[in-house]
């Protein structure tokens, strides 16, 4: 059982270039989100989605795009890469049905570095 | 939106029971109390939940207070694979699904 795969671990960008970080799970679940890491702030939630064709934005969703067309993907674009995206990315999942009471799973995470 | 404070950091020592404190003052009736923790250079994973009664599972047990305004997450015996940054949040009713992270209690455990 793969849970969420985040795909790369690594990655390093120009300023300006773009990519698309992968998330994808293998739970059904229809909640799906993604979050980033800098050192001493936390987790971050950048935006979100419950099921397929349904995104919506987190707390800093600039510079970022996202689009969910399966249950199974929620991948996440930066259009023009910024040293201020150098950050740790984190994929979550879980499912919609009794949200409250069911567990956040997380991918291990894509170190993004922009110079 | 309700929102959790944890302590920056704590300390213990292997083999003797941690208690991790969240304060959630502002909670309503139906949110889930959720703990997570994160080891080094991993993603945070899935520690326990509840709502009013206590919990207990195979990694920890969760005491919520009467008013629910507060709770603890108990480790009973920390091993040095427990150092981690632990975070307690809260999953809301309705169609609030903006779940947010704090900076957690990051707890060192001393061998």
């Amino acid at each position: 059982n793969a849970g969420v795969t985040q795909t790369p671990k690594f990655q390093v960008l120009k300023t300006g270039q773009s990519m698309t970080l992968q998330c994808a799970q293998d739970m059904n679940h229809e909640y799906m989100s993604w979050y980033r890491q800098d050192p001493g702030m936390g987790l971050r939630l950048i935006h979100y989605s419950v099921g397929a064709g349904i995104t919506d934005q987190g707390e800093v969703p600039n510079g970022y795009n996202v689009s969910r067309s399966t249950t199974e993907d929620f991948p996440l674009r930066l259009l023009s890469a910024a040293p201020s995206q150098t950050s740790v990315y984190f994929c979550a999942s879980s499912a919609l049905q009794g949200a409250r009471n069911s567990p956040l799973h997380f991918g291990n995470g894509t170190r993004l570095t922009v110079t | 939106d309700a929102k959790t404070t944890q302590p920056n950091s704590m300390e213990s020592n292997e083999e003797e029971p941690v208690h991790l404190p969240c304060n959630h003052s502002t909670i309503s009736g139906t949110d889930y109390i959720h703990w997570y923790r994160q080891l080094p250079s991993q993603g945070p994973e899935y520690v326990i939940h509840g709502l009013t009664s206590n919990v207990n599972n195979r990694m920890a047990s969760l005491a919520i207070a009467e008013d629910r305004k507060s709770s603890t997450l108990i480790l009973h015996r920390a091993t040095l694979r427990d150092a981690a940054v632990y975070y307690c949040i809260l999953r809301y009713s309705g169609s609030n699904y903006k779940l947010t992270f704090g900076k957690g209690t990051l707890l060192t455990v001393n061998p």
